[in-house]
């Protein structure tokens, strides 16, 4: 299976700072179509998880622009620009290239 | 609006079974695959199974092959996992989630726990 490496695992962040999480895959997220099937969720407290990125760096509806998505192969990075309260939970990588998808260990994020 | 109600989850003795639903509403249940994802303290998200619009191919995670099987009906817009075989490690909390292909799942339920314990 592919294993999905995340750092940092935690990532204590002061309000309105930026914040950056690495999602890094055993081996290359590129598929036969072309496209890099590479997944970043948001877990909120208390909730379900939330799809925030598709295909590296396509925002869901909804998603503030303060989100974006990066990488290409084996590396990825999601990045908030300026964090904002909401933003606390757990984020987790997701690869959907091979099967069975696989998960990211996910990196806590909190408000310092 | 799209909605996912998970049930059937509670605690079983290992070794036990038991039976999960997945209720869907505000889209055609019959068009789409399917899945279950399950989420533990110690190993974080898993997919667990999926499947098709008719049915008639699943697909499931290795640790649960020969145990679980998924199912629906569309008549009655449900999603199933009949869990045997119980094993301390399956205690998680159960997702379902309609599937996006490759890009992971846009909409879940709220989760089932599912605990296996003596």
């Amino acid at each position: 299976d592919v294993v999905m490496t995340q750092s940092p695992l935690s990532l204590p962040v002061t309000l309105g700072q930026p914040a950056s999480i690495s999602c890094r895959s055993s081996q290359s997220l590129v598929y036969s179509d072309g496209n890099t099937y590479l997944t970043w969720f948001q877990q909120r407290p208390g909730q379900s998880p939330r799809r925030l990125l598709y295909k590296v760096s396509n925002r869901d509806s909804g998603v503030p622009d303060r989100f974006s998505g990066s990488g290409s192969g084996t590396d990825f990075t999601l990045k908030i620009s300026r964090v904002e309260a909401e933003d606390v939970g757990v984020y987790y990588c997701m690869q959907g290239t091979h099967w069975p998808h696989t998960f990211g260990q996910g990196t806590k994020l909190e408000i310092k | 609006e799209v909605q996912l109600m998970e049930s059937g989850g509670g605690l079983v003795q290992p070794g036990g079974s038991l039976r999960l639903s997945c209720a869907a509403s505000g889209f055609t249940f019959s068009d789409y695959w399917m899945s279950w994802v399950r989420q533990t303290a110690g190993k974080g998200l898993e997919w667990v199974a999926n499947i098709n619009q008719g049915g008639s191919e699943k697909h499931y995670v290795d640790s649960v092959k020969g145990r679980f099987t998924i199912s629906r009906d569309n008549a009655q817009n449900s999603l199933y996992l009949q869990m045997n075989s119980l094993r301390a490690e399956d205690t998680a909390v159960y997702y379902c989630a309609r599937d996006a292909g490759s890009s992971g799942w846009f909409y879940w339920g709220q989760g089932t726990q599912v605990t296996v314990s003596s």
